[in-house]
Parts: structure tokens; C-alpha cells; sequence
């Protein structure tokens, strides 16, 4: 069964500091890699996607892809209160697969 | 950046009545939706998946008689929640996801059945 696993949190981060968030997969077939940030009581919205080992930057985030390793984490650089919310880690497979979700990282940036 | 728009936002409707929810993606192709259902403090759970044209796969354990999706077009798909009772209150958001687009979620709607 493939799995993505996050620590659940809540991972608490003063504000202007970076976070962190990682997280590891269990299916070595794995091609594409995505983080959504949800926060409480609304829908995810895709924030980072990564197709290939190494870094990929966007502002504030950077998303890091080890396929060796399985694993993908997500830094925020220079967090904000408005950053804190949960975070999910996605995962698709070759092919029209859906993508498997970790159960979600909740960050806390504190003011 | 791709948009879906989910309609609608909150129904509340009585026990054994059906709703329809829409999903539309607004400027991609969507050759396939999925369906999602997320209680309250809990991960998102996939209802299920669809591509344009084609009966829906449903995952282990969702009613397909009950929740009856539609993918009729490129850039439109219903779920239709079947004489709705109370353990069907839910948040349902759909996603959807082109050839050279990632997946991206509607805004969700939030169903309450009383």
C-alpha cells in the first residue's frame, strides 16, 4: 500500500523564522510531488510542486525533492502568522493515479 | 493560475432529500475530477475518481448508488448525495487535474443534513 507520512504536529515556528516540513514515501515509482496548504475549514490549495531531485524555489517557499531517500519537504522562509495553517504532502504515481495525501503537517507561527 | 469553482458553497436540506454539487474547472481542461469528503479534524478522504466520458471508480467502502457522479464534459462534474441522512453532513470538495496541469480543489461545499 503506498503511504506518505508527515509528522502531524503542531510544529510551532516564531515569526521570521524558517519552517521546516518534511516528509517521506513509501512508493519508489513515484513521479511528481505536490504541497497543499489548507487552512481550518477550507478547501487545499496547491502552494509548491516538484518533478525532479533537488530544489525548487518560489518566494518565500522552497520545495526539496531526494528520490533516493523518498523523501520532499518544504521550507518557509521568513514565516508568517498567516503561514500557520496545515500543510499536506501529495504524491502521484506513473499513470492517471490519484494522488495519496499524508495525513497533513499543522505549522503554528507564533507573533 | 487554474481555477475550480465547486457550487454550491453551503446547502442544509433535510433528511432524504438529494443535492447536487457542481464542479467546473474554469480555464483548463479537466481529464479527470476527483471527489473528495473531509470530517471535521480529519484527513481528506477520496470518494472517488472520474475521467471525462467514462464511469466513475469509486474507492473501497463508497456507495456508488448513493453518491452518483457525472463527468459529462471537460470541464464540468456533479455528485449527486442520494436521500442524504445526518451521518452524510460533511465538507465534499472536488478537484480536478489536466494533461499539463496539476490538481487543484474547488472550494468545497459544506453539506449539512438535519
Amino acid at each position: 500500500q503506498k503511504e506518505v507520512e508527515q509528522n502531524s504536529g503542531p510544529l510551532s515556528v516564531p515569526e521570521g523564522a524558517i519552517a521546516s516540513l518534511n516528509c517521506t514515501y513509501s512508493d519508489r515509482g513515484s513521479q511528481s510531488f505536490f504541497w497543499y496548504r489548507q487552512y481550518s475549514g477550507k478547501s487545499p490549495e496547491l502552494i509548491m510542486f516538484i518533478y525532479s531531485n533537488g530544489d525548487k524555489e518560489d518566494g518565500r517557499f522552497t520545495a526539496q525533492l531526494n528520490k533516493a531517500s523518498q523523501y520532499v519537504s518544504l521550507l518557509i522562509r521568513d514565516s508568517q502568522p498567516s503561514d500557520s495553517a496545515t500543510y499536506l504532502c501529495a504524491v502521484k504515481g506513473m499513470g492517471n493515479t490519484p494522488l495519496v495525501f499524508g495525513k497533513g503537517t499543522r505549522l503554528s507561527v507564533i507573533a | 493560475g487554474a481555477v475550480v469553482s465547486q457550487h454550491p458553497s453551503w446547502v442544509i436540506c433535510k433528511s432524504g432529500t438529494s443535492v447536487k454539487i457542481e464542479c467546473r474547472s474554469l480555464d483548463f481542461q479537466a481529464t479527470t475530477m476527483f471527489w473528495y469528503r473531509q470530517f471535521p479534524k480529519q484527513s481528506l478522504m477520496l470518494m472517488a475518481t472520474s475521467n471525462e466520458g467514462s464511469k466513475a471508480t469509486y474507492e473501497q467502502g463508497v456507495e456508488k448508488d448513493k453518491f452518483l457522479i457525472n463527468h459529462a464534459s471537460l470541464t464540468l462534474s456533479t455528485l449527486t448525495v442520494t436521500s442524504a441522512h445526518p451521518e452524510d453532513s460533511s465538507f465534499y470538495i472536488c478537484s480536478a487535474r489536466g494533461s499539463d496541469q496539476p490538481q487543484h480543489f474547488g472550494d468545497g461545499t459544506r453539506l449539512s443534513i438535519l
